[in-house]
């Protein structure tokens, strides 16, 4: 159980181009999604929670309309780079918790490693 | 601003050597410290712990936490070569977000 999936895996693409990337919940329902951000040897950034029905919650720093998150149904939840950058070439990875159990324990997708030319 | 200290930031041991990796954190309204392994992709989830003094453990692993210290620790013990991660410490506390730490860089060598 608690199973989360994440498309792409790896997105090469040009600078200026956009770029969607998908988070979904496959065996349970995921009111909150978060999405992280993770250099080379180093630790998970917390970019943003993303709320199922409204708008996600940033960390500061995070800039809103580059990173674009939108969590339509309670198993989707989807970040866009917009007009990336070479400096956004990072790994991107998502989580949901699964509420129903009031738990703190997030489970992670795979992981999107994106690089930008 | 929340925080997570792991250390040590790496660690070199040989095939069934016995580990103890170490957590601290300073997290707001603390609920729950979590550990989890991560390898070359996401990382996957190993413990939760929410209570002073119990230890949780499977297979090879255990981990406990004091709340009392704002320490938690993961042993692991007999390692194998397939253990060699990164360990990540995580402190969770309001809205349900998790800090994590650095993480150790566990490597075992045969």
């Amino acid at each position: 159980g608690a199973v989360v999936s994440q498309h792409p895996s790896r997105v090469i693409c040009k600078s200026g181009t956009s770029v969607k990337i998908e988070c979904r919940s496959l065996d349970f329902q995921a009111t909150t999604m978060f999405w992280y951000r993770q250099f080379p040897k180093q630790s998970l950034m917390l970019m943003a929670t993303s709320n199922e029905g409204s708008k996600a919650t940033y960390e500061q720093g995070v800039e809103k309309d580059k990173f674009l998150i939108n969590h339509a149904s309670l198993t989707l939840s989807t970040l866009t780079v917009t007009s990336a950058h070479p400096e956004d070439s990072s790994f991107y990875i998502c989580s949901a918790n699964d509420r129903a159990g009031y738990t703190d324990t997030q489970y992670f997708g795979p992981g999107t490693r994106l690089t930008v030319l | 601003e929340d925080k997570v200290v792991q250390s040590p930031l790496s660690l070199v041991v040989h095939e069934g050597d016995t580990v103890t990796l170490n957590c601290s954190y300073e997290v707001t309204n603390f609920r729950s410290l979590l550990w989890y392994k991560q390898e070359k992709k996401a990382p996957t989830f190993l413990f939760m712990l929410t209570s002073s003094g119990i230890e949780k453990k499977s297979g090879r692993l255990s981990s406990i936490l004091d709340k009392k210290e704002l320490f938690s620790i993961l042993n692991i013990t007999a390692t194998q070569t397939g253990d060699s991660a990164v360990y990540l410490c995580a402190g969770g506390g309001s809205n349900y977000k998790l800090t994590f730490g650095k993480g150790t860089l566990l490597t075992v060598n045969p």
